[in-house]
């Protein structure tokens, strides 16, 4: 069965500073992996996704996340934070043998203090 | 172009009551999700469509039926409400094909959610 942890309900960062928000999975083949973000009252929006290569991936406002096959860790990064930055991130994950089903992660709240 | 829709935005229940949630959407996306937000829960999926007349259970299925008679509609249905089922739903599409390697690492487009309380 397929999984997705977010280790931390809450990161707090100063602005200007770098930014990590933990994701670690489980699937039973290869994964696809997703970052989204929810901003106060929205559906959510997708940030970056990994599907095979390149194990850094760059996405949508300036982050970017690692894949780890390893560690099974996809972790979500950025090298300088902004207090718009400031939201409801999810990592997600899609089992390439089962394509029809993506399970979430429980949510970290990013907050960045000016 | 109007994405995913959503309808109602809001609506509160009496437990025991039934309702409907309905999601629209005008991509001509063969997936559907129905998911539930809870604080500290994330994202949970209630059911799933991979096309039109099929349906499937997803994490927390229970208290939940699901209906895709058309391509475009995905019904969420509450027969007999709990409190329990309080939450946000959102609803969700994504192209995806499941002989298409790459088709089936399309993201998901979420509608804006529907907030159910049940008294």
């Amino acid at each position: 069965a397929q999984s997705v942890a977010q280790p931390e309900d809450q990161v707090n960062v100063a602005e200007g500073n770098p930014l990590t928000v933990k994701c670690t999975y489980s699937v039973s083949g290869n994964p696809y992996l997703f970052w989204y973000v929810q901003y106060p009252n929205r559906g959510l929006q997708f940030l970056l996704k990994y599907i095979t290569g390149d194990n850094l991936v760059k996405g949508s406002y300036g982050f970017e996340a690692e894949f780890n096959k390893s560690q099974t860790s996809f972790h979500l990064k950025k090298p300088s934070a902004l207090v718009s930055d400031s939201a409801l991130y999810f990592c997600a994950v899609r089992d390439m043998g089962s394509a029809s089903k993506i399970i979430f992660g429980s949510g970290t709240r990013l907050s960045i203090r000016p | 172009n109007a994405g995913v829709t959503q309808t109602p935005k809001f609506r509160v229940l009496k437990t025991g009551q039934s309702m409907t949630l309905l999601c629209a959407q005008d991509m001509n996306h063969e997936y559907m999700y129905w998911y539930r937000q809870d604080p500290g829960m994330g994202l949970r999926l209630i059911h799933y469509s991979v096309g039109e007349g099929t349906t499937a259970k997803g994490e927390v299925p229970d208290g939940y039926n699901v209906s895709r008679l058309k391509k475009q509609n995905f019904l969420l249905g509450l027969e007999s409400a709990a409190p329990s089922q309080t939450s946000v739903y959102f609803c969700a599409t994504d192209s995806s094909a499941l002989r298409d390697r790459v088709k089936r690492a399309n993201v998901l487009t979420f509608g804006a959610g529907s907030r159910l309380t049940v008294l």
